[in-house]
């Protein structure tokens, strides 16, 4: 159980184009979503947070205008990197959190390659 | 400041040795304390977590993990490494409740030798 699903697990797109992420919670409903960016070898930096049916929170830093979340449901919240340059290319993780515990179960990530 | 410390980058141990991964956190609440692991290119794949009680955690694949408050401290242990342990290693503390925010360590990269 407990089961995240992240799709697409890679993605190479031109410069200028929009590139959308999803992350599913498949057996459970997730409350809270969140996105984070790692670059190679580092640890993940939190880009945002996503509650069900409210905007999501944006860490200091992160443009909200180039990384569109959207959290429609209780088990589905979307990352759209808007006008792709080659600079956002990157790994991004989703997580999601269960209502009923502090467990969190993380996506399997998607590779991002802007060309 | 809330941070979590791994101080090892980098530790290389042979198969069959002990391993011990440390982590040390600075946070003004009771931590909720989780280590995860992470293969080339995956997600992350929690591996045990600590809230209250037991100080000694268990977890899967053989991992287990000693909270000491004293040291803020919160080291990962295995007695006996398999090869298939070779990856990055993450240490966090979580925003509970409040944010639910993760605090996460630099990570490690464990590197098995056969």
């Amino acid at each position: 159980g407990a089961v995240v699903s992240q799709h697409p697990s890679w993605v190479i797109c031109k410069s200028g184009t929009s590139v959308k992420i999803e992350c599913r919670s498949l057996d459970f409903q997730a409350t809270t979503m969140f996105w984070y960016r790692q670059f190679p070898k580092q640890s993940l930096m939190l880009m945002a947070t996503s509650n069900e049916g409210s905007k999501a929170t944006y860490e200091q830093g992160v443009e909200k205008d180039k990384f569109l979340i959207n959290h429609a449901s209780l088990t589905l919240s979307t990352l759209t990197v808007t006008s792709a340059h080659p600079e956002d290319s990157s790994f991004y993780i989703c997580s999601a959190r269960r209502a009923t515990d502090y467990g969190y179960t993380f996506g399997s990530g998607t590779r991002l390659t802007v060309v | 400041a809330q941070s979590v410390t791994q101080p090892d980058i980098h530790i290389t141990v042979s198969e069959g040795a002990s391993l011990e991964l440390r982590c040390n956190y600075s946070y003004g609440a009771t931590p909720y304390l989780f280590w995860y692991v992470q293969s080339p290119g995956q997600g992350l794949q929690l591996l045990l977590k600590y809230f209250s009680g037991d100080t000694l955690v268990q977890g899967i694949k053989g991992f287990e993990a000693e909270f000491k408050r004293s040291q803020s401290s919160f080291n990962l242990r295995k007695p006996s490494v398999h090869w298939s342990d070779a990856a990055e290693y993450f240490c966090a503390v979580g925003a509970f409740p409040g944010t639910y925010k993760y605090i996460f360590g630099t990570g490690t990269r464990l590197k098995v030798l056969a």
